[in-house]
């Protein structure tokens, strides 16, 4: 059971910006513990896109942004892609749960 | 280059006991800061953190699963190995490990293995 909030899609025309938000609460982005986003194309594992709110690994295009702000986290992707469609989920720390905790989902499509 | 794969039955039983077995390259499971976590997804679902392993040995569970599931490694294997008990049909799901970079504010996962299919059914 997830406990991170995300809109089950968004979508966008190829070259619109689209934002998808993840929700937490005090024992998670609230507590201040980082939040990392991963992109999973259809029918393979998922890649980390974000990692410590904002940061990109090497390769990842500069068209993909995050942020936080309080309990909550976006991640952005301006000049939208047909290849970015593709389900994203955001990740975090939990400390009443004592574990790792993922967000419910978002399938973009790109219309 | 760091990669992970995994490795176990494809089908099993209701009440069985699931090994499944994490291979790595690239990388030694004694490194510090870096860890190894099963991930499980049932189809068409949601992503659901299951179990990690630390490079001390140190290991940590899914509140909701901890009385189900023991991970453990072999650092000269370069393997980590969990084990679930029970099956039931609503375990079935992909199982990923990942490697995990750990942070004081909460590490995160890459990069993951390819995945593996497991169904539970009679």
């Amino acid at each position: 059971q997830s406990v991170l909030t995300q809109p089950p899609s968004v979508s966008g025309a190829p070259g619109q910006r689209v934002t998808i938000s993840c929700t937490g609460s005090s024992s998670n982005i609230g507590a201040g513990y980082d939040v990392h986003w991963y992109q999973q194309l259809p029918g393979t594992a998922p890649k980390l896109l974000i990692y410590g709110n904002s940061n990109r690994p090497s390769g990842v295009p500069d068209r993909f942004s995050g942020s936080k702000s309080g309990t909550s986290a976006s991640l952005a992707i301006s000049g939208l892609q047909a290849e970015d469609e593709a389900d994203y989920y955001c990740q975090s720390y939990d400390s009443s749960l004592s574990g790792y905790v993922f967000g419910t989902g978002t399938k973009v499509t790109v219309l | 280059q760091v990669t992970l794969k995994e490795s176990g039955p494809v089908l099993v039983k209701p009440t069985e006991t699931l090994t499944l077995t994490c291979t790595v390259s690239g990388f030694s499971l004694s490194n510090a800061r870096m860890g190894v976590s099963w991930i499980r997804q049932p189809p068409g679902k949601a992503l659901e953190w299951l179990a990690h392993i630390f490079s001390n040995d140190e290991k940590s569970y899914s509140t909701s699963l901890k009385s189900r599931l023991t991970i453990s490694k072999d650092t000269s294997k370069s393997q980590v190995v969990l084990t679930m008990t029970n099956m039931d049909p609503v375990d079935t799901a992909t199982y990923y490990c990942a490697r995990m970079t750990d942070s004081s504010r909460g590490g995160w996962f890459d990069p993951w293995g390819q995945g593996t299919l497991v169904t539970v059914s009679s």
